[in-house]
């Protein structure tokens, strides 16, 4: 596609539940960032892939949270029972290689209720 | 703990001032320093990456410049439009690594 997509836009959940969070980057790049968003904050890294490769996931923040790059395209955010303070904007990023010009999504808006 | 700070947090100007804003970050292991444009209800968009101590960047009224040894860079804005409303984010990483830590950002208000 020509950017970065990201599904669902918005998902609403309830505390406990399993989530998962999809990014289709752009066609060749091949890192991939994730990064969670909350109100007032700058985004904050969880975990880059270089290709199928996880090169660093020192951001996530428990074992709550896991990602997956199976073919180094799309990714996948997974997130097990789901916790209230898990809600927030969760974008992700695409450059060609790591600190280079990055492409992000328009992210998925995540509120556990 | 890799910090990077961001002021001011917000500001509000008039249609044609100029504006700058400033990004602090650690001066150790510098690899590279990211400039942000985020408009409410659209995805951040790359402004500038920069690597080079002294380096200076520009796209249109838009320009930043780099000092890695003293861990600061200034993003300028000449002519303010109401246009360039959005957040102004800064990221910073190092060598060694490929996480990239973002500021809060600086919320620019142009007032027609």
């Amino acid at each position: 596609g020509a950017g970065v997509s990201q599904t669902p836009s918005n998902k609403v959940t309830e505390k406990g539940k399993y989530v998962e969070l999809r990014c289709d980057p752009i066609s060749g790049h091949t890192a991939l960032y994730w990064y969670r968003q909350s109100l007032g904050q700058g985004p904050e890294f969880l975990i880059y892939f270089q290709g199928t490769g996880a090169a660093d996931d020192s951001g996530l923040p428990n074992d709550r949270f896991f990602a997956v790059r199976p073919e180094g395209s799309v990714s996948t955010l997974k997130i097990q029972r789901t916790e209230r303070g898990d809600s927030a904007v969760y974008l992700c990023a695409s450059s060609f290689a790591a600190n280079t010009e990055a492409f992000f999504g328009q992210g998925t808006r995540l509120t556990v209720v | 703990i890799l910090n990077v700070e961001q002021s001011p947090q917000s500001l509000h100007v008039q249609e044609g001032d100029s504006t700058n804003f400033t990004c602090s970050f650690p001066s150790s292991n510098f690899y590279a320093l990211h400039w942000y444009r985020w408009e409410t209800a659209k995805s951040p968009e790359a402004l500038f990456v920069m690597t080079l101590n002294g380096d200076e960047k520009k796209k249109g009224r838009i320009s930043a410049t780099l000092n890695t040894k003293e861990g600061y860079s200034y993003l300028y804005i000449k002519g303010s439009q109401p246009e360039d409303s959005a957040t102004y984010l800064c990221a910073f990483s190092n060598t060694g690594g490929f996480k990239t830590i973002f500021g809060a950002g600086t919320r620019l208000f142009v007032k027609a």
